[in-house]
């Protein structure tokens, strides 16, 4: 089976610009997390989706959103792009909505210039 | 969710036993601790988590102290491939699904 997939890996964007991550979520899986991990530091988190809706939310300004669709994969947009927003954002997924194992993807790694 | 304290850092020679502790002194309860391990450039890998017993998995041993106001994970044959940021997180049964990543230790694997 495959696991937690994300596109793209790599990613260069302008400050001001919008962008959208992807995650797949290993098959049967129903939660989707994010997490942002800058550089030296341990992975902050963002959201938690479970079937389709957000379950949790973290300290991240309102230019962060995010959605889950009906197949469970999920999307993260990040508005008006700042350079402190470079970072490798991490996807999650898990079989349900409580704290189980949690299954990471390699991460997108996203550069503000 | 309690808070963890870890080791910045920790050498292991390859082949013998790294024991990795965390003191989580205000956990409650209802918290198991959860390990997990991320190697350079990967994402966070899952190890094992408990609640008040020591668990065993094919990855390692967890040991948590009877009052559970501390742990040690446990691997016992440090392979290069182990050289990692360990992470030990409490978390509350009903936090849905939010781990709280504190700076972790860094475990180096020596030849």
């Amino acid at each position: 089976d495959a696991g937690v997939t994300q596109s793209p890996t790599h990613l260069i964007k302008t400050r001001g610009q919008q962008v959208t991550l992807r995650c797949s979520p290993i098959s049967g899986h129903k939660s989707v997390s994010w997490y942002q991990q800058v550089l030296g530091q341990g992975p902050q988190f963002i959201f938690q989706y479970y079937e389709k809706e957000e379950r949790g939310r973290g300290n991240f300004p309102d230019r962060f959103s995010a959605r889950q669709f009906p197949n469970y994969s999920s999307e993260l947009n990040v508005n008006a792009l700042l350079l402190g927003d470079s970072a490798l954002y991490l996807c999650a997924s898990s079989l349900s909505e409580a704290n189980t194992e949690a299954f990471f993807g390699q991460g997108t790694r996203l550069t503000v210039v | 969710d309690a808070k963890t304290t870890q080791p910045p850092s920790m050498d292991c020679a390859e082949g013998r036993a790294a024991n990795l502790p965390c003191n989580h002194s205000t956990i409650s309860g209802n918290e198991y601790v959860y390990w997990y391990r991320q190697i350079h450039s990967q994402g966070p890998q899952y190890i094992i988590h408990g609640l008040k017993n020591n668990e065993t998995n094919e990855m390692a041993s967890l040991i948590i102290t009877e009052d559970r106001k501390s742990s040690t994970l446990i691997l016992p044959h440090a392979t290069l491939r182990d050289t990692a940021v360990y992470y030990c997180i409490v978390i509350r049964g009903t936090s849905y699904g939010k781990l709280t990543f504190g700076q972790g230790t860094i475990l180096t694997v020596h030849p």
